[in-house]
């Protein structure tokens, strides 16, 4: 079955620490990824998103992910977090096939300690 | 406007009760996505539009909930006979191609309450 799964609910990471947010994906074959978004009281945002080429991709806000093929994963990453990143980031995924569902994962959330 | 719109932002329903949400896309875009999101979970895909064209509804829970856009343009889920497992935010989305092409634009949701 097509699955995404995001292993941690919940990190607490100092500001300015570095940041890794897990992501893992079950498909028949590679789909597109993205890596989302949600602050308190918005709409989900797209951070960045992975079609195919370079499998180090850059979004925006200082985000990063890197596609590993032979580990299914698609983990995001930042170098130092500011106090505005606190939010839930959703990693999701859509078959090439087709034009139709993304599908999330269950977010990570995301604290920042002072 | 300038983004994805829905309409009413708070709905509370007593069980049993009609509800229709409304979502106004951003102009031009020919895909336009339902998600419901239950508290602490990742958005879950109810259906797909492109057009007026409904291409997917794989993703409705039961007959009791329903989604058009006959204009292609707005959209409006309608959920009969509410149930108190309905409670969420239901997120709209469009884009200008299908989900495979670009990005994806949220609306902020409409968060549904059944008593």
């Amino acid at each position: 079955a097509q699955s995404v799964t995001q292993p941690d609910i919940h990190i607490t990471v100092s500001e300015g620490a570095s940041l890794e947010l897990r992501c893992n994906y079950s498909y028949g074959a590679t789909p597109y990824l993205f890596w989302y978004v949600q602050s308190p009281g918005q709409g989900l945002q797209l951070l960045l998103k992975y079609f195919s080429g370079d499998t180090l991709v850059q979004g925006i806000k200082g985000f990063e992910a890197e596609f590993k093929r032979s580990q299914s994963s698609f983990n995001l990453r930042k170098p130092s977090v500011h106090w505005s990143d606190a939010a839930e980031y959703f990693c999701a995924v859509t078959p090439r096939s087709s034009a139709s569902k993304i599908i999330f994962g269950s977010g990570t959330r995301l604290s920042i300690r002072p | 406007g300038a983004g994805v719109s829905q309409s009413p932002r708070y709905k509370v329903a007593k069980r049993g009760q009609d509800v229709a949400l409304r979502c106004d896309p951003i102009s031009g875009h020919v895909s336009l996505f339902w998600y419901q999101q239950a508290l602490g979970q990742g958005p879950e895909f109810l259906t797909y539009f492109q057009n007026e064209a409904q291409l997917d509804k794989s993703g409705l829970p039961s007959d009791r909930f329903f989604a058009e856009r006959p204009e292609g343009s707005v959209s409006t889920l309608k959920i009969q006979r509410t149930q108190q497992e309905d409670s969420a935010v239901y997120l709209c989305a469009s884009s200008f191609g299908g989900s495979n092409t670009g990005e994806l634009f949220f609306g902020e949701g409409s968060r549904l309450t059944v008593l």
